[in-house]
């Protein structure tokens, strides 16, 4: 499979606390990106990091990227009740030319 | 910058009937992606334009799915004739190249109900 597996597929926390998603995938990357998904503002963009980058940060986000365990991580700071969202990690495999996208993590954050 | 714009945003038919989705990516940027996303599932990528050329449409069900982007701007998603399990929402998203050095800005998509 070349799409990554985000885990936990459900994730419940109170306001204020941080929220961490794990993706695992199989294939060589160039890059893995983390998209959101919520109703109000469709599916957008939070991060990218490339396969020779370990982490990246970018505002409350911070991502970190294993390509020796073939994993990446999403933790979400101090979380809002604005985050509650669906989370993808998107692949773009190293043999081929599309993003692959997981079926997410459904983070609710409770005020 | 305006967004990608999609029509309609839903759409209630029924089954073995047509339908068509037009998408109008950002300015500028030349590759377009029609995903197809089913309730409770992420994303799949239907087809891919570089300009007006296909890149990718090996997910596509080309016996009733048909895309098209002309003159390398707009493109137009048609299904023909629907069935039950294509109910799902239809996302557009474009960037400037190849996903490998850029990200996807995607369209609020359109909402596909076959009866």
């Amino acid at each position: 499979s070349q799409q990554g597996e985000e885990d936990p597929q459900a994730l419940s926390i109170q306001e204020g606390e941080n929220a961490t998603m794990n993706c695992s995938y199989k294939t060589s990357i160039n890059n893995l990106q983390w998209y959101r998904q919520n109703s109000g503002r469709g599916l957008v963009h939070l991060i990218l990091i490339r396969s020779n980058e370990r982490e990246k940060h970018s505002g409350r986000l911070r991502v970190t990227l294993d390509t020796s365990k073939k994993s990446s991580s999403l933790l979400i700071t101090a979380s809002r009740a604005a985050d509650t969202a669906s989370y993808f990690c998107v692949l773009l495999p190293g043999s081929a030319r599309q993003l692959t996208f997981g079926s997410g993590t459904q983070l609710t954050v409770l005020p | 910058e305006a967004g990608v714009a999609q029509s309609p945003r839903y759409k209630i038919i029924e089954k073995r009937q047509s339908v068509a989705f037009w998408c109008n990516p950002i300015s500028g940027h030349a590759t377009l992606y029609w995903y197809q996303q089913i309730l409770g599932q992420g994303p799949k990528l239907l087809i891919q334009f570089q300009n007006n050329g296909v890149v990718d449409d090996s997910q596509l069900p080309k016996d009733r799915f048909s895309a098209e982007r002309l003159k390398g701007v707009d493109s137009t998603l048609k299904i023909q004739p629907a069935k039950l399990e294509d109910s799902a929402v239809y996302l557009c998203a474009s960037s400037l190249a190849g996903p490998g050095a850029n990200v996807l800005t995607f369209g609020a998509g359109s909402r596909l109900t076959v009866l």
